[in-house]
């Protein structure tokens, strides 16, 4: 079962605009983390952020945590044609003996327009 | 640093066939693990192994069977290949289980199974 749900599935905007994308989970969490998909591709880390922490900046990325609400948000911002990918958030879990993995959400589609 | 690397690219079963999935890593990482993407969805954990000899179910592990012998390989195992493996399968390797830090991803396998 999924832990994060992002919002919204999908995005379409122009280049230049800002994207911010949604993602809500349902038990409590270590850290939470974003990673980027190029179609056909692996996916590529983007961000952590730690439950002790509210807001992190890397670059054009801005990820703000609300541990009371359960939801966390990841700005791109001046978006450009190369950002067109899949978003997704994934939170730590345990499964069997160990804490840590990681459970994905179904990602925000996002289509950046030249 | 070829990072995570996954063979084959691309596979086609019959019902009932058996492959093996393979995954390697060239980081020392001692955490490795299997996912599988179906449309539409997030990635959702197979197996994972937090060292060599070591290894434990994640949310969707049956019909799945994995070992690690050494800390570069983590193969994984189809016994008898159902129409429902169809997906896209993930290997994902990191230092650590523990204290949340980035996975990195290989290129994925893309099967079907007929």
């Amino acid at each position: 079962s999924q832990q994060g749900e992002e919002d919204p599935q999908a995005l379409s905007i122009q280049e230049g605009e800002n994207a911010t994308m949604n993602c809500s989970y349902k038990t409590s969490i270590n850290n939470l983390q974003w990673y980027r998909q190029n179609s056909g591709r692996g996916l590529v880390h983007l961000i952590l952020i730690r439950s002790n922490e509210r807001e992190k900046h890397s670059g054009r990325l801005r990820v703000t945590l609300d541990t009371s609400k359960k939801s966390s948000s990841l700005l791109i911002t001046a978006s450009r044609a190369a950002d067109t990918a899949s978003y997704f958030c994934a939170t730590d879990a345990r499964y069997g003996g160990s804490q840590g993995n990681l459970i994905f959400g179904k990602g925000t589609k996002l289509s950046v327009k030249p | 640093n070829a990072g995570v690397t996954q063979t084959p690219k691309f596979q086609v079963l019959k019902t009932g066939q058996s492959m093996t999935l393979q995954c390697a890593q060239d980081m020392n990482h001692e955490y490795m693990s299997w996912y599988r993407q179906d449309p539409g969805m997030g990635l959702r954990l197979i197996h994972y192994s937090v060292g060599a000899g070591i290894t434990d179910q994640g949310e969707v592990p049956n019909g799945y069977n994995v070992s690690r012998s050494t800390t570069e390989d983590f193969p994984l195992r189809l016994l008898s290949a159902a129409p429902s493996q169809t997906s896209v399968y993930f290997c994902a390797s990191s230092y650590s289980l523990a204290g949340g830090v980035e996975q990195f991803f290989g290129p994925g396998t893309r099967l079907t199974v007929l």
